[in-house]
């Protein structure tokens, strides 16, 4: 199946300091990617879909200043943790549609930041 | 807006057992219907999908699901579980008319030998 990778898998940070995580496509073009996060024990919740060329369209409750959201290109989005606090810490997937004859949503391994 | 229900938050079986575990979505039109699993320390995989044709859909791992329109539901089956089953499962749904995946809250299934 097609791939999506995510880059820095782990990742430990200061409060206070911004991360950032890509999300990329690796043999397919992804116009749309989206972006979750899941608690410990909890099922994923989706933060954001994002779009190629335009805006990120975030959901109800996720603040947009806080999670950046940029896709640069039809290959790669990435999402930037702002000022990050120790609540932000969770582990963060992407996916992307590659929406074959069969269709599906291929994920990323997830990429996991605690915030000290 | 869409919403996804699973009723089982954790099941507990011994090998061989019969599984079946739940999913409800609240959407009334057009959906698309996915299983998927995470085993211990892995990424999600996709067990299962259903666009539309047979209601019954056959998975990986011998895993078959049965999408009931009447009933808004896609419950997951297996006839004998192994303890190489043990894994969260989620139930997610993407509606015609909004284009997201949306999970349910997952069940944790453990199996013991």
């Amino acid at each position: 199946g097609a791939v999506v990778s995510q880059h820095p898998s782990w990742v430990i940070c200061k409060s206070g300091t911004s991360v950032k995580i890509e999300c990329r496509s690796l043999d397919f073009q992804a116009t749309t990617m989206f972006w979750y996060r899941q608690f410990p024990k909890q099922s994923l919740m989706l933060m954001a879909t994002s779009n190629e060329g335009s805006k990120a369209t975030y959901e109800q409750g996720v603040e947009k200043d806080k999670f950046l959201i940029n896709h640069a290109s039809l290959t790669l989005s990435t999402l930037t943790v702002t000022s990050a606090h120790p609540e932000d810490s969770s582990f963060y997937i992407c996916s992307a549609p590659h929406w074959d004859s069969t269709g599906e949503l291929f994920f990323g391994e997830g990429s996991r930041l605690t915030v000290l | 807006a869409q919403s996804v229900s699973q009723h089982n938050h954790h099941v507990i079986l011994s090998e061989a057992a019969s599984l079946e575990l739940g999913c409800n979505y609240s959407y009334g039109g057009t959906v698309n219907l996915f299983w998927y699993v995470q085993y211990p320390g892995q990424h999600l995989q996709l067990l299962l999908k259903y666009f539309s044709g047979d209601p019954l859909v056959k998975g990986i791992k011998g895993f078959e699901a049965e999408f009931i329109k009447s009933k808004f539901s896609f419950n997951l089956r297996k006839p004998s579980v192994q303890w190489s089953d043990t894994a969260e499962y989620f139930c997610a749904v993407i509606s015609g008319g909004y284009n997201k995946l949306i999970f349910g809250a997952g069940t944790r299934l453990a199996v013991h030998p």
